[in-house]
Parts: structure tokens; C-alpha cells; sequence
């Protein structure tokens, strides 16, 4: 079947940097895509989302971009702090709102 | 900020009991999930709910799984008949509306079942 998949299981970012956490889905008749932070021991936290017929979103410090073309969605975060170390998910809508498939995550560790 | 609840964080079990996840969702959200992530996996779909029935389910929310929303504030997960394979951490979620309203999740419950 089609799902969601995470380039980087870790990565690793200096203080005040930019970070850039990818993740490639496969199914094209997804229309809404959201990027959601796991801290330990939390449910996942919504960051930001993005719809279909967009190709950039931009919130607080982080912003998403979704290229539909190559079926990428990638999330930026400006001048990263310490509490943004935490796990990052992508998830897409499958079909039935509510119905999210999300990706494996991706370590963001933010170092001093 | 409004948040979801669930109750207990931490359930520990024998293999083959019935256990009863609690979730209390955002008071005025009107859709209801069920979420569940094995140790080193991804997040994955269980259960939506809306009008007091469910909407969707996925092929892991077999016979054994069942939901309730007993009143007007609680929203419940049972498994009847645990197995050692139901151990995860589960997630309640609620949204208020389709279409344009983001899901907002639950701590969790971490379920062991030995």
C-alpha cells in the first residue's frame, strides 16, 4: 500500500541554525498534510499544516513546503532552540478526515 | 489551552483481560479518535467517531476493540481479550469539525500486557 516515509531517522542541529526535517508520501489523493512534534512522554503536538492546493505555509519560526510533483513535504524550523528537540512527524489525510497515516519521525536534537 | 485528557498514563495488564482506555476530548469537538504507536513505530490509525457511531476503523480495530462514548464528556477504548501484541502507547485525539479542523491528541496511555 502507500504511506508516508521519513528521509533522516536523526538530525542533529547547533543552536540559532535552520533545521530541515523531509518526508516523501505516495499517495497522490492526499489533500492535507500536517507536521505534528512529539516530545517524550506527549501525544503528538500540531505544528502546522497545509493543504493540497498550496505549496508553502508559513507559522511561528517554522514553515512547510509541499511539492506536489515530486510527492515531498519538508518542514523548516528558523533559528532552532532547545525546545524544539523532539521527535517530527509527517502525516497525510487518507481519504476519511481524521484518518491520518503518519510517518515513521525524525530525531531533531538541538545542540548548544 | 484546551487539551485532551486520558486516564490512567500507565496500564498494566495480564493477557487476556479486558481493559478500559479513558479519554476525555476537547469539550466542544464533535469527532473522536483512537490512535495507537507499538515501541519504535510508526503512529497508527484505529478508530474515528462522530454521532455516536463510528465513522472508520482500520483492520486493527478488530472484534476484540471496541468504543464508547458512555456520556457526554468521556470517550472510552476497550479491548476485551488482551494480547501480548496490544502493547502500545495510545492516543485519544478530537477534532471539532471536518474539513479545516487540525486533530489535537492526548497524552496517552501506555497499555502492557504481559
Amino acid at each position: 500500500g502507500e504511506s508516508v516515509g521519513l528521509h533522516l531517522p536523526t538530525l542533529s542541529v547547533q543552536e540559532g541554525d535552520n533545521s530541515i526535517i523531509n518526508c516523501a508520501y505516495s499517495n497522490s489523493a492526499s489533500d492535507y498534510f500536517i507536521w505534528y512534534k512529539q516530545e517524550s512522554g506527549k501525544g503528538p503536538q500540531f505544528i502546522i499544516d497545509i493543504r493540497s492546493n498550496m505549496d508553502k505555509r508559513q507559522g511561528q519560526r517554522v514553515t512547510v513546503l509541499l511539492n506536489k510533483t515530486v510527492k515531498h513535504l519538508s518542514l523548516q524550523i528558523a533559528a532552532t532552540q532547545p525546545g524544539d528537540s523532539a521527535v517530527y512527524f509527517c502525516a497525510e489525510n487518507m481519504v476519511s478526515w481524521g484518518k491520518l497515516q503518519f510517518g515513521a519521525g525524525t530525531q531533531v536534537v538541538v545542540t548548544p | 489551552e484546551p487539551e485532551v485528557t486520558q486516564t490512567p498514563s500507565h496500564q498494566v495488564t495480564q493477557m487476556g483481560q479486558e481493559v478500559i482506555l479513558r479519554c476525555v476530548p476537547i469539550s466542544n469537538h464533535l469527532y473522536f479518535y483512537w490512535y495507537r504507536q507499538i515501541l519504535g513505530q510508526k503512529v497508527e490509525f484505529l478508530v474515528s467517531f462522530y454521532n455516536n457511531e463510528i465513522s472508520e476503523k482500520s483492520e486493527i480495530f478488530d472484534d476484540q476493540f471496541s468504543v464508547e462514548r458512555p456520556d457526554g464528556s468521556n470517550f472510552t477504548l476497550k479491548i476485551r481479550s488482551t494480547k501480548l501484541e496490544d502493547s502500545a502507547m495510545y492516543f485519544c485525539a478530537s477534532s471539532s469539525g471536518t474539513g479545516n479542523e487540525k486533530l489535537f491528541f492526548g497524552s496517552g496511555t501506555q497499555l502492557s500486557v504481559l
